[in-house]
């Protein structure tokens, strides 16, 4: 597709359950980004992937959050357990590369609310 | 500290006014720098990038930087009702690939 496709685009879960977002990123692009955005709140980087090397997770918030990237093009990110504190916009973006001089364009995001 | 911050606004400005949006960065690291825009309930769009001092314009925008002072700061000349948004300003280390630090966000309404 020609821009960063992601799914879904609401999801309303309960407390406690799993859910996996999915992020497929623009054609060719190496670099793949997860963000997330609270109500209110500027964006918080998540994880990072570039190509075949080991991803940056440094910004996961807990050990809950787990994201992989398979064949280096489609990436999903899990919560396990959500907490109503999970409720967020979930953006993933893509860059041509892994450098921060490359652009990043976001997906319209998944909208997760935990009841 | 947050390592990126900027005014919450709201930032009022009338129609055909300058802009003026500012950030400041804590990470001396940090050597690129960005501008996005944000619609209400959209996801952010880059509207100015910048890594050297000095000024870089780009039509209506002049983003401006300063690494001696940590601050960077976005001009918006001629400001029209279709720039209300919230501006996003992200900094980040090369060597940390696109993983990027942003601000809260200022909160522009242009007021026809």
């Amino acid at each position: 597709g020609a821009g960063v496709s992601q799914s879904p685009s609401n999801k309303v879960t309960e407390k406690g359950k799993d859910v996996e977002l999915r992020c497929d990123p623009i054609s060719g692009h190496t670099a793949l980004y997860w963000y997330r955005q609270s109500l209110g709140q500027g964006l918080e980087f998540l994880i990072y992937f570039q190509g075949n090397s080991a991803p940056d997770k440094s910004g996961l918030p807990s050990d809950r959050f787990s994201a992989e990237r398979t064949g280096g093009s489609v990436s999903t990110l899990t919560i396990q357990r959500t907490q109503q504190e999970d409720s967020a916009v979930y953006l993933c973006a893509s860059s041509l590369r892994g450098d921060s001089g490359n652009t990043i364009y976001f997906g319209e995001g998944s909208w997760l609310t935990v009841v | 500290q947050k390592e990126v911050e900027q005014n919450s606004g709201p930032l009022s400005v009338p129609e055909g006014a300058i802009a003026s949006l500012n950030c400041t960065y804590s990470d001396r690291g940090s050597q690129s720098f960005f501008w996005y825009r944000q619609y209400s309930g959209k996801s952010p769009e880059l509207i100015m990038s910048i890594y050297s001092n000095g000024d870089k314009e780009d039509g209506r925008f002049t983003a401006q930087l300063n690494k001696a002072s940590q601050y960077v700061s976005l001009l918006i000349r001629d400001s029209q009702p279709s720039d209300s948004a919230t501006y996003l300003c992200a900094g980040g280390r090369r060597n940390q690939g696109g993983k990027l630090i942003f601000g809260q966000g200022t909160e522009l309404s242009v007021k026809p």
